[in-house]
C-alpha cells in the first residue's frame, strides 16, 4: 500500500487528454512539493514534471502538472503512441522523513 | 554527457552483504544530493535511501534501516549502497538517481541510471 494514491490504469486514444490523479496527506503533497516521473517499458524512471508543475527541458508542453491541497494531477493532451508508459508521482514525507513514490499509473490504449 | 551508472548488482543468499556503486560522468556530485530508488520485478517505485550534498543528511526507508548504509566519495565522484543482512524482498533494480540540488524536498530526481539488479535467493 503506497503512501501517495494513484489509480493503476488509465487509457486514451491518440488525441485525446487524460487526467492522472495522485493523493496524499497533509505530511506529504500538503507540505512539500509533487514530482512526476514516465517509466516507459524496460527502461528507467525520467523526470517529467518537477516542483508540481515545472516542465524539465525537453518535455514537450502536452505534459501539465498541478496541486491543490493534499492532491495533484498530471495531465497529458494530444496523447501520442510513445506516451504509452507508467507514470509515478512522489513526495516528501515529513512525518516519515523520507520519500514516497505513488503506486503508479499504467497509461495504455494507445 | 551526464550520467550515472550502476554496478555490484547480482545474486546473493539471504543474510549476505553486497555493496552498489554509483559512477557519476559529466558532472561533479559534489554540490548534488544523490538516491537510491529500487524496483522489485513487476512492482512501482520505492525510494530506498539519500545523501545531501553535505554528506550529513542522510534519510532511509524505514525496512532498510540499520541494514543499509548510504555513502559518497567526492573525489571518485561516486555513491554507494552498502546492503547488509540482505532479505528476498530486497530483490529488485537498483536505480542511482541525482538530485535535482543539494538534496532537499524541492529537488527532483533529474538524472537516473540504467538500474543494477540484485536477486536475493538461497
Amino acid at each position: 500500500q503506497s503512501v501517495l494514491t494513484q489509480p493503476p490504469s488509465a487509457s486514451g486514444t491518440p488525441g485525446q487528454r487524460v487526467t492522472i490523479s495522485c493523493s496524499g496527506g497533509y505530511s506529504n503533497i500538503g507540505s512539500n512539493p509533487v514530482h512526476w516521473y514516465q517509466q516507459l517499458p524496460g527502461m528507467a524512471p525520467k523526470l517529467l514534471i518537477a516542483r508540481n508543475d515545472q516542465r524539465p527541458s525537453g518535455v514537450p508542453d502536452r505534459f501539465s502538472g498541478s496541486k491543490s491541497g493534499t492532491s495533484a494531477s498530471l495531465a497529458i493532451s494530444g496523447l501520442q503512441s510513445e506516451d504509452e508508459a507508467e507514470y509515478y508521482c512522489a513526495a516528501w514525507d515529513d512525518s516519515l522523513s523520507g520519500w514516497v513514490f505513488g503506486g503508479g499509473t499504467k497509461l495504455t490504449g494507445l | 554527457q551526464v550520467q550515472v551508472v550502476e554496478s555490484g548488482g547480482g545474486v546473493v543468499q539471504p543474510g549476505r552483504s553486497l555493496r552498489l556503486s554509483c559512477a557519476a560522468s559529466g558532472f561533479n556530485i559534489s554540490p548534488y544530493g544523490m538516491h537510491w530508488v529500487r524496483q522489485a520485478p513487476g512492482k512501482g517505485l520505492e525510494w530506498v535511501a539519500e545523501i545531501w550534498y553535505d554528506g550529513y543528511n542522510i534519510y532511509y526507508e524505514e525496512s532498510v534501516k540499520g541494514r543499509f548504509t548510504i555513502t559518497r566519495d567526492n573525489s571518485k565522484n561516486t555513491v554507494y549502497l552498502q546492503m547488509n543482512s540482505l532479505r528476498a524482498a530486497d530483490t529488485a533494480v537498483y536505480f542511482c538517481a541525482r538530485a535535482r540540488g543539494g538534496g532537499d524536498p524541492n529537488d527532483a530526481f533529474d538524472i537516473w541510471g540504467q538500474g543494477t539488479m540484485v536477486t536475493v535467493s538461497s
